[in-house]
């Protein structure tokens, strides 16, 4: 089966900070590939699929880019609602894989 | 507005069975693949069971096939997972989510999961 591997696994940050969280793949997915979001306590929320198509109601601050092996979610500038855990998921093949996560705090 | 709600979930002992329920409204329901997904205590998102909208088609992480079956009635929009011999590994919370596809530039996105339930705590222990 095709790994996810995130990074980082932990990222701090503050409100209005730019950041990028990393989901490389152990072979190549095309753009096959969703991010969610989830607060604790909550279930995940779609993000982005097609490793670049926003969700609808999704703010714009979120984008997500790569194709191949490589792919990346940025937040272009951080609010307080946006700390939570991120996963990359791949699509299209089951068993549907997720990445370990990546956990955003303040 | 597109609801799920799972329900059925508790403290089991090792061995035993418990079976999970997830009612879905908002949506045609027979014509979306449903799945499961679970997250232990602590750790990250682990996709379960996957079924088709009529039933047909049924997929089973490698950690649970054999031991879980999932089962749907489209009649009532209900998604059922029956989970026999659980472990202490099986300790999750089980989130039942509408497995979209979702079209973009004339390329299929499948198992997109774009609606989630608020899960359901199955507990596995002596």
């Amino acid at each position: 089966d095709i790994q996810l591997t995130q990074s980082p696994s932990f990222l701090s940050a503050s409100v209005g900070d730019r950041v990028t969280i990393t989901c490389r793949t152990s072979q190549g997915i095309s753009n096959f590939l969703a991010w969610y979001q989830q607060k604790p306590g909550k279930a995940p929320k779609l993000l982005i699929y097609a490793a670049s198509t926003l969700q609808t109601g999704v703010p714009s601050r979120f984008s997500g880019s790569g194709s191949g092996t490589d792919f990346t979610l940025t937040i272009s500038s951080l609010q307080p609602e946006d700390f939570a855990f991120y996963y990359c998921q791949r699509l299209n093949v089951l068993p549907s894989t997720f990445g370990q996560g990546t956990k955003l705090e303040i | 507005e597109v609801q799920v709600l799972e329900s059925g979930g508790g403290l089991v002992q090792p061995g035993g069975s418990l079976r999970l329920s997830c009612a879905a409204s908002g949506f045609i329901f027979g014509s979306f693949t449903m799945g499961w997904v679970r997250q232990a205590p602590g750790k990250g998102l682990e996709w379960v069971s996957s079924i088709s909208g009529f039933g047909a088609g049924t997929h089973y992480a490698d950690s649970v096939r054999g031991r879980f079956t999932i089962s749907r009635d489209n009649s009532k929009n209900t998604l059922d997972l029956q989970m026999n011999s659980l472990r202490a590994e099986d300790t999750a919370v089980y989130y039942c989510a509408r497995s979209a596809v979702l079209c973009r530039n004339g390329v299929c996105f499948e198992n997109v999961f774009d609606f989630w339930g608020q899960g359901t705590l199955v507990t596995v222990s002596s």
